[in-house]
């Protein structure tokens, strides 16, 4: 299986801040590659598909870049509603794995 | 409006059987793809396969073939999860997902039922 690893496992930032979140493939996974937000009691949330597609509806505050096995997530200015945990996943090879997530906490 | 509703949580104990639903509705249901991810308590998300519910096809995560079986019931826009031969470590949030538009078939897990707890217990 792909394994996917995510740093840091902990995030603490301060609402404006810029936040990036890597997440590394243990080997290639091209561009397959999506990321989601779950808050704490929630289903997750799907953000960004194909590394930087965003979804509708998702604030352009977010971005996904990167290729073959490092990727980022990047906040551009966190906002309240951003604190939560985030999750990258591959879809190059079966089966999908996802990363052990990233928790973005207040400061 | 995409809306996926599971059915609720379920209390098994060690080598029983357990079938979550997952009803849709605010789309075709035999256009897409029906993902069922899990989440252990406080830990990440892991994926247990997909059924195509145009045809019925499936792919099981190899750690739970043989003991996973996906279903649908496309009159009632439904999918159903069993999982079988229950242990302790199964003990575990379950969420179906419908497959998003605009990543490849089967590929993307886009929007999300609200899960079903589901807690194996002696």
């Amino acid at each position: 299986d792909i394994q996917m690893t995510q740093s840091p496992s902990t995030l603490s930032a301060s609402v404006g801040d810029r936040v990036t979140i890597t997440c590394r493939a243990s080997q290639s996974v091209n561009s397959w590659l999506a990321w989601y937000q779950q808050k704490p009691g929630k289903a997750p949330n799907f953000l960004i598909y194909k590394v930087s597609s965003l979804r509708s509806g998702v604030p352009s505050r977010f971005s996904g870049s990167g290729s073959g096995t490092e990727f980022t997530l990047t906040i551009s200015s966190l906002q309240p509603d951003d604190f939560a945990t985030y999750y990258c996943q591959q879809f190059h090879t079966y089966p999908w794995t996802f990363g052990q997530g990233t928790k973005v906490e207040i400061k | 409006q995409v809306h996926l509703v599971q059915s609720g949580a379920e209390v098994r104990k060690p080598g029983a059987s357990v079938k979550v639903s997952c009803k849709a509705s605010g789309y075709t249901f035999i256009k897409f793809v029906v993902h069922w991810v899990r989440q252990a308590p406080g830990q990440g998300l892991e994926w247990m396969g997909w059924i195509n519910a145009a045809n019925g096809n499936t792919r099981y995560s190899q750690k739970f073939q043989g003991r996973v079986t996906f279903t649908l019931d496309t009159s009632a826009s439904t999918a159903y999860m069993e999982l079988n031969s229950l242990k302790s470590e199964d003990t575990a949030l379950y969420y179906c997902a419908r497959d998003f538009e605009y990543c490849s078939g089967g590929s993307c897990p886009g929007y999300w039922g609200q899960g079903t707890q589901v807690t194996v217990s002696s």
